[in-house]
């Protein structure tokens, strides 16, 4: 079946613009999670969601970052007025049941920010 | 708090080599360890995980024990390939609002020459 897709993969941004990506996870799952890859780091945890419900955000950067679940599936992380320490890979997962350890990733949204 | 500490890369083998890559945690509780590997261009992928003390995780020629006296969850493999160039992380999971957040370590470089 069919993994969880991410687009754009690749997103160039001048500083002070907007930006919104977006997450289809596996079609089913309950959790979705938000990751940040610095160059050359491991993911950090973002924000978590289960079902349309964000139950954990402490690791957004800052208030320029939101992301939301309206519908339980698809989610969408926003970016606004970026700056250049934005510059990553955004990585999306999800996993099928709520205490499920097993993530599954996308291959992640590329983003620079000039 | 917790975190993932790994043996700084990138790690250079030939083929047929034997690898081990460190890998040590820090956690308040029990957590479930994991290997994740990112090929070249690819999403991150669960390449094997253990539950609790002793375990072992083992696929695809890579094995890993749980240690809890050392903290440790060493990646290991006898012989490895070309294919197995990748980056390795080390990861845990907290348990979180009822789901599994992964902590992950900055990642080992490994190139496998011919």
């Amino acid at each position: 079946g069919a993994g969880v897709s991410q687009s754009p993969r690749y997103k160039v941004a001048k500083r002070g613009q907007d930006v919104a990506l977006r997450c289809d996870p596996i079609s089913g799952h309950v959790s979705l999670f938000w990751y940040q890859q610095a160059l050359g780091q491991g993911p950090e945890f973002l924000t978590y969601f289960q079902n349309e419900a964000q139950l954990d955000k402490s690791g957004l950067p800052s208030d320029r970052f939101f992301a939301e679940r309206p519908e339980g599936s698809v989610s969408t992380l926003k970016i606004q007025r970026t700056q250049q320490e934005d510059s990553a890979v955004y990585l999306c997962a999800s996993s099928l049941r709520e205490i499920t350890d097993t993530q599954y990733f996308g291959p992640g949204t590329r983003l620079t920010v000039l | 708090g917790d975190s993932v500490t790994q043996m700084e890369g990138p790690v250079t083998l030939s083929e047929e080599a034997f690898l081990t890559i460190n890998c040590t945690y820090t956690a308040t509780g029990y957590p479930s360890l994991f290997w994740y590997v990112q090929y070249p261009g690819e999403g991150l992928q669960l390449l094997l995980k253990a539950t609790k003390a002793d375990d072992k995780g083992s696929n695809k020629g890579f094995e890993a024990t749980y240690r809890k006296e050392t903290t440790s969850f060493h990646l290991e493999k006898g012989s490895v390939q070309v294919s197995d160039s990748a980056v390795y992380f080390c990861a845990l999971s907290l348990l979180i609002q009822g789901a599994q957040k992964l902590v992950f370590g900055q990642g080992t470089r490994l190139t496998i020459n011919p």
